[in-house]
């Protein structure tokens, strides 16, 4: 089974930080996704790569920026976390096609206090 | 990005099929049927995917009918293990976001 592994589950950050949240998958994926999970507003694209050191903006990437220097592995920086940074982190990666399913870990629980 | 419509909540009892029907009137000929499933505090996971017909594997099945204008997630004799969101996503056969509704909270109670 591939496996997509978040560094943290939980992680307490003060207002300020630079925050950095690591996803590593093992099946050499070309895809790699970052979304934030809210109440209510349900999963939201944050980033996404399709190669090494390619990214591309999602739907909110304001306050976020990513780094994949290897294929293997897809980093989450918040630059100057904030308290609406708040929220469930969750990785994803793909082969490269919708047939082939997306495989999440099992997320990072952000809080910014 | 086909729009996904899908009952924002169902109760079941142990033991008990239930069936979770998801409307993608919108739905392109090159689009894929996914459903995933998610535990709280989880990421979410596949289930199952279709593109016309029936689908069948060991967790569940996906009935889609001729026009694809909607499709039904089938999860037979649920326990309550099977307590979860389920999500339908409709997307095509090429890589890219997904993009996820509200989904349905599915609660199975002895």
């Amino acid at each position: 089974d591939v496996k997509v592994t978040q560094s943290s589950r939980y992680l307490v950050k003060r207002t300020g930080e630079k925050v950095f949240l690591e996803c590593v998958q093992d099946m050499d994926h070309e895809n790699m996704f970052w979304y934030r999970q809210d109440p209510g507003l349900g999963l939201r694209l944050i980033y996404f790569s399709y190669d090494v050191k390619m990214k591309e903006k999602g739907d909110i990437p304001e306050g976020y920026s990513v780094s994949r220097e290897k294929k293997e592995r897809f980093s989450l920086i918040l630059e100057s976390a904030s308290t609406n940074q708040t929220s469930m982190y969750l990785c994803a990666s793909n082969p490269g096609g919708t047939v082939y399913g997306y495989t999440f870990g099992s997320g990072t629980r952000l809080t910014v206090v | 990005l086909a729009k996904t419509t899908q009952p924002i909540s169902m109760d079941s009892y142990e033991g008990q099929e239930v069936n979770i029907t998801c409307s993608h009137n919108n739905i392109a000929t090159n689009d894929y049927i996914t459903w995933y499933q998610q535990f709280p505090s989880q990421g979410p996971r596949f289930i199952i995917q279709g593109y016309k017909t029936k689908v069948t594997n060991e967790v569940a099945s996906l009935f889609i009918p001729a026009d694809r204008k909607s499709s039904t997630l089938s999860l037979p004799r649920v326990s309550l293990s099977d307590t979860a969101v389920y999500y339908c996503l409709v997307e095509p056969d090429s890589w890219g976001k997904l993009q996820f509704g509200a989904g349905t909270q599915v609660v199975v109670t002895p």
